[in-house]
């Protein structure tokens, strides 16, 4: 039981490249999130998804997209990376978004817009 | 809107010492309360989380928190750090009928020998 795994660990991407951020869950999950962290920021909710298929924006969505073709994946899109999205990407699941549900957490991933 | 306040940016404590991280929290209702600790270059791991009932939560590895309603606050705490407790802690709400959580900014301990 792995968890929560996140690929990859660290990126270099120049400003104006794409890339997909992957996440994976084998818990079985309906609920899935990206955030991203920042210093002096905490964690800001990036999008979510409520189950297989859909997908919702959350605190700070913009340049960002997501897709969640299998319940066990939730993929994080950059289409035209910018300096501003260099941040360390955590993604969590839930079993259900209930309000006091455990989110558990991947070791995240480090990714620098040069 | 609900959010969270962790006053304490960096706090630094001898091993063996007591800990006490602040978080106070905004919000109309009773919360949910969680306190998320996370190692250097880890994800988020829970410590421990109050929904109802007793306010002294009991959490894993030896941290509990207290939830005050007349202070809005819910205190992590810990009788004796260990070298192995540098981290940093975040604090977290999440609001009734919405599936999102919402987090501190986070405290970094640093516990010195």
């Amino acid at each position: 039981n792995a968890g929560v795994t996140q690929t990859p660990k660290f990126r270099v991407l120049k400003t104006g490249q794409s890339m997909t951020l992957l996440c994976a869950q084998d818990m079985n999950h309906e609920y899935m999130y990206w955030y991203r962290q920042d210093p002096g920021m905490g964690l800001r909710l990036i999008h979510y998804s409520v189950g297989e298929g859909t997908t919702a924006k959350g605190e700070v969505p913009d340049g960002y997209n997501v897709s969640r073709l299998k319940k066990q994946n939730f993929l994080l899109g950059l289409e035209s990376a910018a300096p501003s999205q260099t941040s360390v990407y955590f993604c969590a699941s839930s079993l259900l978004a209930e309000q006091y549900n455990e989110q558990f957490f991947g070791p995240g991933t480090r990714l620098t817009v040069l | 809107a609900q959010s969270v306040t962790q006053p304490d940016i960096h706090i630094t404590v001898s091993e063996g010492a007591s800990l006490e991280l602040r978080c106070n929290y905004s919000y109309g209702a009773t919360p949910y309360l969680f306190w998320y600790v996370q190692s250097p270059g880890q994800g988020l791991q829970l410590l421990l989380k109050y929904f109802s009932g007793d306010t002294l939560v009991q959490g894993i590895k030896g941290f509990e928190a207290e939830f005050k309603r007349s202070q809005s606050s819910f205190n992590l705490r810990k009788p004796s750090v260990h070298w192995s407790d540098a981290a940093e802690y975040f604090c977290a709400v999440g609001a009734y009928n919405t599936d999102k959580l919402i987090f501190g900014t986070g405290t970094r301990l640093q516990v010195f020998p």
